[in-house]
């Protein structure tokens, strides 16, 4: 099956430091997605890119689009506690039709230290 | 709106026994997917559906897991008979697809905590 490789796998990092984490594929992703999982809960949506190039920001996250497709990265700056969570990429491969399935990255682990 | 709601938050449950799980999509959206979080395997699609029929349940692990969508307000995952090894989270999550246009955008539910003993 298609596969998103996702690094790093975690991160302890001290408040106020930035963070950047990526994925990649060796297949062309149509969509890519951001989301982040706190303990307990569902994963929730940071950001969606729809475009090759295409650079969006949240506040103080940033996440773009691979020009080849087959990447993405997510930067989060000024990091605070609140930022702890496991962060997941994920994205969709277009089948010549519009298509929902989701294939998820291995998630990034975020610690952040007060 | 509220979000996907899903019941139970936690279920523990001995082997062999049936497990129904439940969720509600949010209003209006087309799409609906059942996923399982497990430390070892990640997130893994199990099955999803549109406008209430199943599209691909590639990912049902064994005749044991099955899914219904009886309408467009609720769905239900079942195990029968439940193993020790099916223990995991369990997530709803639902999407809207614009004709013309790819939204990609999934919301999850909080998820149920599966323990099979």
């Amino acid at each position: 099956g298609q596969q998103l490789n996702q690094s790093p796998q975690s991160m302890f990092i001290q408040e106020g430091e930035d963070v950047s984490m990526n994925c990649t594929s060796s297949s062309i992703f149509n969509t890519w997605l951001w989301y982040k999982q706190d303990p307990g809960e569902g994963p929730v949506l940071l950001i969606a890119l729809y475009k090759a190039g295409e650079l969006t920001s949240n506040g103080r996250l940033t996440a773009q689009f691979g020009i080849t497709r087959k990447d993405s990265f997510l930067n989060i700056s000024a990091s605070i506690p609140s930022d702890v969570g496991i962060y997941f990429c994920a994205g969709t491969l277009y089948y010549g039709g519009a298509t929902n399935k989701l294939i998820f990255g291995t998630g990034t682990l975020l610690a952040v230290q007060p | 709106d509220a979000g996907v709601i899903q019941s139970p938050r936690h279920e523990v449950t001995e082997m062999g026994q049936e497990v129904t799980l439940r969720c509600k999509p949010i209003s209006g959206h087309d799409y609906l997917f059942w996923y399982r979080q497990t430390m070892m395997r990640g997130l893994e699609l199990l099955i999803y559906f549109n406008n209430n029929v199943p599209i691909d349940d590639s990912g049902m692990p064994e005749d044991r897991f099955s899914a219904k969508m009886p309408n467009a307000s609720f769905s239900t995952l079942k195990i029968q008979p439940s193993e020790p090894r099916d223990s995991a989270v369990y997530f709803c999550a639902s999407s809207l697809v614009y004709w013309g246009s790819s939204t990609d955008t999934q919301y999850f539910g909080p998820g149920t905590r599966l323990t099979v003993l």
